[in-house]
């Protein structure tokens, strides 16, 4: 059983950086066909995308959030990881990690969430 | 970007109803369509995928339908655990939710 658990701090600084790191156990990140992203939801309203890497590292982000946002995978332990810069309190959110499905055609779909870590920002 | 709109917002229905919620794409999406539940304090679940087909261990209540740009969510004999938020997304182009629709106790 396919299991993800999100690390990480929970409250980072206005103009820093937010570092979050996910943990995949009951499988392996290197899958062929497996693809791992992240989702956010700011307290009490709705889901977001923010991207997706494919098993062999490709990247795919968010266009409202391209510039800041970097995903990146440790296959040596078995994780992924989120950074997204310049964070204001607009980026406060629940961050869920994911693994997704790909289309055919090159959407991404999340069938398999982490619990998810609340990260505030605040000074 | 393809945008995504669900109907109603907030949706009051008693133990047993039958309810629908809609979903319509700003563009066709084919049937690159999924539906999720969420609860309070919780990761969404996953219901229905490529627009009508049943994730496995998802009660038969919940059906999924369209193809396009118009969509539905019709859950069957409403029972007390299925007051939640649900939520849609395309998958066709990257990956955009609706806003989510809220199905609370009347």
């Amino acid at each position: 059983q396919l299991h993800l658990q999100e690390s990480g701090p929970g409250l980072v600084k206005p103009s820093e950086t937010l570092s979050l790191s996910c943990h995949v156990s009951g499988g392996s990140i290197s899958s062929d066909d497996h693809y791992w992203g992240w989702i956010r939801q700011p307290p009490g309203k709705g889901l977001e995308w923010i991207g997706t890497i494919s098993y062999g590292g490709s990247t795919y982000y968010n266009p409202s959030l391209k510039s800041r946002v970097t995903i990146s995978v440790d296959t040596s332990k078995n994780q992924f990881s989120l950074g997204l810069t310049s964070v204001t309190a607009a980026d406060t959110a629940i961050f869920y990690c994911a693994r997704f499905f790909t289309s055919s055609l090159g959407g991404h779909s999340p069938i398999r969430w982490g619990q998810g870590t609340l990260v505030a920002v605040s000074s | 970007d393809i945008q995504m709109t669900q109907s109603p917002s907030t949706l009051s229905a008693s133990v047993g109803d039958r309810v629908t919620i809609t979903c319509r794409a700003s563009q066709s999406i084919s049937s690159w369509l999924a539906w999720y539940q969420q609860k309070p304090g919780k990761a969404p679940k996953l219901l229905i995928y490529k627009a009508s087909s049943l994730e496995s261990g998802v009660p038969s209540r919940f059906s999924g339908s369209g193809s396009g740009t118009e969509f539905t969510l019709t859950i069957n004999s409403l029972q007390p655990d299925d007051f939640a938020t649900y939520y849609c997304q395309q998958y066709k182009s990257y990956c955009t939710f609706g806003q989510g629709t809220k199905l609370e106790i009347k």
